[in-house]
């Protein structure tokens, strides 16, 4: 089993659409959570880390659900910027992380 | 303007061939790593390096060496023993390796012909 698994999408939604997706890990002691953020041909940057509690950033929400075993994403009222690739990312037990291979999210006018 | 520089941005090379790929970073991080990545797979850990002077392999460290000499510069050369070194390499950079977020540059893409 992968450490980290991703819906690959793509997910095609038109401007101010919400959408959701989910990723699940497989080691339960990961205790680090974050959701990168990649365009095509460049390198991931950091769009939020994960809080136990959720947290939310603008128009992007992000929850942990630790009985499951699962991270999500949400974003609201989408924009033709948010179309990219989102990276969940979780440690592992040596702290280093584990990236899966990433959503497609396309936005279209 | 802090950040972490990576370069060439692509990079030629034949078979046979070491190369050396680029990496520094200005914004005093402890802990750097080299990635790659191919289409379709999530990134894959090479090498990572908590302190100066000091590195570990990581998942697929075999065909590549690095060194750390200074905090700022964390240089990954990929040797001819590397079997299929055409990819995407990125190079992070975070304060620590317990749980903290790490910082990309913008990467290498290297084709060996």
């Amino acid at each position: 089993r992968k450490e980290v698994e991703q819906d690959p999408g793509p997910f095609n939604v038109p401007e101010g659409a919400t959408v959701a997706f989910n990723c699940t890990y497989s080691n339960s002691a990961s205790q680090s959570f974050f959701w990168y953020r990649q365009d095509c041909r460049k390198e991931p940057k950091l769009l939020m880390s994960v809080y136990s509690s959720g947290n939310e950033d603008g128009r992007f929400t992000a929850q942990l659900n630790r009985a499951s075993q699962y991270i999500s994403l949400l974003i609201r009222d989408s924009k033709l910027s948010d179309s990219a690739t989102y990276l969940c990312v979780v440690n592992r037990n040596d702290y280093k992380l584990s990236f899966g291979a990433g959503t497609t999210v396309t936005v279209r006018a | 303007d802090g950040g972490i520089t990576q370069s060439p941005k692509y990079l030629f090379r034949k078979e046979g061939q070491n190369v050396t790929l680029s990496c520094e970073q200005n914004l005093n991080h402890d802990a750097m790593y080299w990635y790659r990545q191919d289409p379709g797979q999530g990134l894959r850990l090479i090498y990572y390096s908590q302190i100066v002077n000091d590195f570990q392999k990581g998942d697929i460290a075999e065909g590549y060496s690095v060194s750390r000499e200074k905090k700022e510069s964390f240089p990954l050369t990929v040797t001819s023993a590397q079997k299929n070194p055409t990819a995407f390499y990125l190079c992070a950079s975070s304060l620590g390796v317990l749980g903290y977020e790490q910082y990309f540059g913008p990467g290498t893409r290297l084709t060996v012909t």
